[in-house]
């Protein structure tokens, strides 16, 4: 079965501090890895997807096959970075959610 | 491109009633998907429909369910309605014409409570 975990359910930085949102997984074929974002009171919307392999935001994520994991990155946040993360699997035309990371970014 | 719609935006529903949700996918896209995002269980897939017919479903009850119609638009029903299904629902669609691996593009949601 597929599963995804983010470990982190709360996070805060400082801005102009590195972030780094981590998101494990299980899967037994080859993964489709998104990021999703949802700032307050707006929909979900795509960050980025592994295979187009962009830079969104100043966010990137790498895919490490080995350990798993797909984790979010940016070198520097900034306070409209703000917003609940979700990272998502598809198996087929599903998305496996994990259990989002909130993140808090401080003046 | 509009986005991907969903009405109503919020509904109250009593024990035992049903409800009908609806969603209008962006113009072109074929999949519409469904999810249920409460504070305990997260965001969860309910089914996916392409081309009118059910080509995935996630573990919930049979009073859920859906479909859709031959314009893509897609509507959701829940029948008995429990308090634990005031939920936030979500609808997504794509163009899905390999099956896997779109982009799925979020509606609003839907927010119902059930009394």
């Amino acid at each position: 079965a597929q599963r995804v975990t983010q470990p982190e359910k709360l996070l805060s930085v400082f801005k102009g501090a590195p972030v780094e949102l981590k998101c494990n997984y299980s899967y037994s074929g080859s993964p489709e890895l998104f990021w999703y974002v949802q700032y307050s009171r707006q929909r979900l919307q795509l960050l980025l997807r592994h295979i187009s392999r962009e830079s969104i935001k100043g966010f990137t994520a790498d895919l490490n096959k080995g350990e798993t994991s797909f984790h979010l990155k940016k070198p520097f946040a900034q306070e409209e970075d703000s917003a609940m993360y979700y990272c998502a699997l598809t198996s087929g035309s599903r998305l496996t959610f994990g259990e989002g990371t909130q993140l808090t970014v401080n003046p | 491109k509009a986005g991907v719609t969903q009405t109503p935006r919020y509904l109250i529903k009593t024990r035992g009633q049903q409800v009908t949700l609806s969603c209008s996918p962006i113009s072109g896209h074929r999949s519409v998907s469904w999810y249920q995002q409460t504070p305990g269980q997260g965001l969860q897939f309910l089914f996916e429909y392409f081309s009118e017919t059910q080509r995935n479903k996630g573990n919930f009850p049979g009073r859920f369910s859906g479909r859709q119609f031959s314009n893509s638009r897609s509507e959701m029903n829940v029948s008995t309605l429990e308090l634990g299904d005031s939920a936030l629902y979500l609808c997504a669609s794509s163009s899905a014409f390999t099956g896997g691996g779109e982009t799925q593009y979020f509606g609003p949601g839907t927010r119902l409570l059930v009394l």
